[in-house]
């Protein structure tokens, strides 16, 4: 079972770039990364995906490194709405999404 | 439009009773799911249903009881609930299958007494 490790929590300030990086040791050949959010009392909602190297979208960037074994998510000059907490999810079999990361933006 | 939506959005109710939580979607996904989030905001899958067929069961007691009427509706059935039950219940829908985008819904905050 691919369990992820990320940090329990992050703070930043408007306008700087975040960057969250998830563990994945275990994660397998088949297996992609993908990046949720989840703002107070919603469910989570996908921010981005990828398998190797860095994709991009128009929300955030994600760095995937050769081994594979961590992940990166890049936020662009954060706003106060970005404070959420930013999941990790791989291993499709398990939808493991841990307890993610709760990222603080403060003003 | 909603795209997933639950009813209800809380739910209180006492120790031993029954009770179900609806969830529909209207992506015309094939695959539908429920989560579990505790208090510690760990978010784990209980089920997951493709094209009304069981295809995910977690460890889950046999008072959590899924039903799905077609692949637009995947219910959630509680038989006597127990104070380890309060959480919050996601449902969510992917296209195909697990390794599709999964779309959640709002949440039922369920809390036992």
């Amino acid at each position: 079972l691919a369990k992820t490790t990320q940090p329990i929590s992050m703070d930043s300030y408007e306008g700087q770039e975040v960057n969250i990086t998830c563990s994945h040791n275990n994660i397998a050949t088949n297996d992609y990364i993908t990046w949720y959010q989840q703002f107070p009392s919603q469910g989570p909602r996908f921010i981005i995906q990828g398998y190797k190297t860095k994709v991009t979208n128009e929300v955030a960037s994600l760095f995937i490194p050769a081994d594979r074994k961590s992940s990166t998510l890049s936020l662009p000059r954060v706003s106060l709405s970005d404070t959420a907490v930013y999941y990790c999810l791989v291993n499709f079999n398990k939808f493991y999404f841990g307890s993610g990361t709760k990222l603080n933006v403060k003003p | 439009d909603t795209a997933v939506s639950q009813t209800p959005k809380y739910l209180v109710t006492q120790m031993g009773n029954d009770k179900s939580i609806k969830c529909e979607q209207n992506l015309g996904h094939d695959t539908m799911y429920w989560y579990k989030q505790d208090s510690k905001k760990f978010l784990k899958i209980m089920f997951s249903y493709n094209n009304k067929e069981l295809i995910i069961n977690e460890t889950v007691p046999n008072r959590f009881s899924p039903k799905s009427p077609d692949k637009a509706h995947l219910n959630l059935h509680i038989n006597s609930l127990e104070l380890g039950d309060s959480a919050v219940y996601f449902c969510a829908s992917s296209n195909r299958d697990y390794t599709d985008t999964q779309y959640f819904g709002p949440g039922t905050r369920l809390t036992v007494l």
